[in-house]
């Protein structure tokens, strides 16, 4: 275990639903991430949380919304998905920022999504 | 720039052959380079990490070396196992012009065959 914690491991919408992603870590950790991992394609990052506030949006649809409640916890909530959003999304943590302090980051095992 | 080269997409060796992954990066202010291992199932998991005021660095049967000149690091794994298949990620945090981002590779899909 990596120390951190996602859920549902797999979730299948409609392109009308609203549902959400959650993440835990356990790691004491103050930034948070998610990353979409599509096939044939880089790990993307979405969103970045340091100490609870947004630093990071990689011009994401406005479908996908981040709330970060605490250091601890993560969410990506869901609403109106097209199919090509099907993918595995990736929560991590790091200690600090990655540059120049070397920090290493912490995935979870990832939510796969299919939107039908 | 953004931009992590990393090849090949797809490798397949014998067990007990060793397996070389190969990453160029475009910063030359780039100075620290992981690699990450994503089994089936899961996340990537950091395996060994260099830093740039090193060539080499091993641990057990993988290790990574650097060639800031040429501007690419290596991944080698000896005596491969069929539980090193996976897909290797090698990860540049400079690449990305942002005190968070790690810019990846696109990944290569190891298989060792027994």
């Amino acid at each position: 275990e990596t120390g951190v914690t996602q859920t549902p491991r797999h979730l299948v919408m409609g392109m009308t639903n609203k549902k959400s992603l959650k993440c835990e870590q356990h790691l004491g950790h103050n930034a948070m991430y998610w990353y979409k991992q599509s096939a044939k394609k880089p790990l993307e990052l979405m969103f970045v949380y340091n100490f609870k506030e947004q630093t990071e949006n990689n011009s994401v649809p406005s479908r996908f919304s981040p709330e970060c409640p605490n250091s601890s916890h993560l969410f990506l909530h869901l609403h109106t998905l097209q199919p090509e959003d099907s993918a595995l999304y990736l929560c991590a943590s790091s200690q600090g920022i990655l540059q120049r302090t070397n920090e290493k980051l912490f995935f979870g095992s990832g939510t796969q999504l299919s939107v039908l | 720039g953004e931009n992590v080269e990393q090849h090949p997409s797809t490798l397949s060796v014998q067990e007990g052959d060793s397996a070389v992954i190969k990453c160029t990066y475009s910063d030359s202010a780039s100075n620290y380079f992981p690699w990450y291992k994503q089994e089936l199932g899961k996340g990537p998991q950091l395996i060994i990490d260099i830093r740039s005021n090193v060539g080499e660095k091993k641990d057990q049967r993988i290790a990574v070396t650097l060639n800031k000149t040429a501007k690419h690091f290596s991944l080698h794994i000896t005596e491969t196992q069929p539980e090193d298949s996976a897909v290797y990620f090698c990860a540049d945090p400079n690449s990305g012009g942002s005190n968070y981002k790690l810019t990846f590779g696109k990944g290569t899909l190891l298989t060792v065959n027994p």
